[in-house]
């Protein structure tokens, strides 16, 4: 139980354009899903939370209009890298809470973008 | 604001031996969640075991187990009984209770050899 799967597990975009992510949690309903980016070999960084049907809370830093984030249905929340540059050329990674009281999180594959 | 150190950023051990991997952390909470996730080179976060700090017991699972000391603000994950498909990233997170945010410390990367 508790299976998270992301969507694409790579994906390569050309400079300026945008590429959405999908994270998707199969076997439970999560209120709350995270998003991280990882770059390589160093830990995750939060990006934002987001929760079902309402705006996303973007960590300081963090560009809102850039990296739209969509939590439209109990089971899906939607990452999009608008205007991509090759800097945002990262590893991101979604979670899911499935139980709030239980204060885990179950994290999906992780999704692998170049920007070119 | 939480802090999350792990002091080893990279361990190795032989098959079969156990191995600790050191956490400490810094807060003013009293109540908060510790845990080890476990990142194999696939990058797939797997949730290795959690701690509440209200409980005073050390938490288990199978080959894994942590050696919990709050005073001290220590919590370190010990591997016995070591296999190949232990090796990997592991990250020490922090969560304080009420929040949903995990903080995570920068990660020790474990090998195991055959």
């Amino acid at each position: 139980g508790a299976v998270v799967s992301q969507h694409p597990s790579w994906v390569i975009c050309k400079s300026g354009t945008s590429v959405k992510i999908e994270c998707r949690s199969l076997d439970f309903q999560a209120t709350t899903m995270f998003w991280y980016r990882q770059f390589p070999k160093q830990s995750l960084m939060l990006m934002a939370t987001s929760n079902e049907g309402s705006k996303a809370t973007y960590e300081q830093g963090v560009e809102k209009d850039k990296f739209l984030i969509n939590h439209a249905s109990l089971t899906l929340s939607t990452l999009t890298v608008t205007s991509a540059h090759p800097e945002d050329s990262s590893f991101y990674i979604c979670s899911a809470r499935p139980d709030p009281g239980r204060n885990e999180q179950y994290f999906g594959p992780g999704t692998r973008l170049t920007v070119t | 604001a939480q802090t999350v150190t792990q002091s080893q950023p990279e361990m190795s051990v032989q098959e079969a031996e156990t191995v600790t991997l050191s956490c400490t952390y810094d807060t003013s909470e009293s109540n908060y969640y510790l845990f080890w996730y476990k990142q194999p080179p696939s990058r797939q976060m797997i949730l290795v075991i959690r701690q509440e700090a209200y409980k005073q017991q050390n938490a288990t699972e199978n080959r894994f187990s942590v050696n919990f000391q709050k005073a001290a603000k220590s919590f370190s994950l010990k591997i016995s009984d070591s296999q190949l498909g232990d090796t990997a990233m592991y990250f020490c997170a922090f969560m304080r209770g009420g929040s949903e945010k995990l903080v995570f410390g920068k990660g020790t990367k474990l090998t195991v050899n055959p």
